[in-house]
């Protein structure tokens, strides 16, 4: 059973400031990630995914991929009070047709 | 809205009941799946359909079935509800293995 770790479980940013999460399968066969984020009493919408190794940039937010550790991470510059809530990371195995595993989620407090 | 589009939104069920829920996919969109989230927990994949037929199954209860039709909304049949049902039931849809757009979330509370 694929697991995909979130941490921290919790962070609280500044308003201006940087926020870094991270996530990390334990499946080999992982072959894309996404970044979901869910504001509360709200459905998760995508942020972004990556499947190439290095870097991909969206307007004030950054995700790395680094294939042979399955690790990515996310950095929201410049954070924004609207930028609070849950960010869930999910990852597809190429064995796994379309199916998605999510992590617990690092959820984001951003302070004005 | 073109959105995917689950209903009921909110719905309260008693121990044994049983209830319904629907999600009628983006336009175009024949892969769906479902997906249940409780508080503090990850969300948690049931079932995955593609074409109208079943991809992979995960978490999904024995009391509970779900079906894609030929416009390719789905029901999820829930009987025999328990407590521990009580959750948010997401179903997400998308165009093969493109990104999943999730809809609005449906709140079941077993009492």
């Amino acid at each position: 059973q694929q697991k995909v770790q979130q941490s921290p479980e919790s962070l609280i940013v500044p308003e201006g400031g940087m926020a870094s999460l991270n996530c990390t399968s334990s499946d080999r066969n992982v072959d894309y990630f996404w970044w979901y984020r869910q504001h509360s009493g709200k459905s998760p919408k995508m942020l972004m995914s990556i499947f190439s190794n290095g870097e991909k940039e969206e307007g004030r937010f950054t995700v790395h991929l680094n294939k042979a550790s399955l690790h990515t991470s996310l950095h929201i510059r410049d954070s924004q009070p609207s930028d609070s809530a849950l960010y869930l990371c999910a990852a597809r195995a190429n064995s796994a047709g379309n199916k998605l595993t999510f992590g617990i989620g690092t959820r984001v407090l951003v302070r004005p | 809205d073109s959105g995917v589009v689950q209903s009921p939104r909110h719905i309260i069920k008693e121990k044994g009941g049983r209830s319904v829920l629907t999600c009628i996919p983006i336009s175009g969109h024949s892969n769906v799946v479902w997906y249940q989230q409780t508080l503090g927990k990850e969300l948690k994949f049931l079932i995955q359909h593609y074409e109208k037929v079943e991809r992979d199954k995960g978490f999904l209860p024995s009391r509970f079935s779900v079906q894609q039709f030929d416009d390719y909304h789905s029901e999820m049949n829930m009987s025999a509800l328990e407590l521990e049902d009580s959750a948010m039931y997401f179903c997400a849809s998308s165009s093969g293995f493109s990104d999943y757009t999730f809809g609005s979330g449906t709140r079941l509370l077993v009492i």
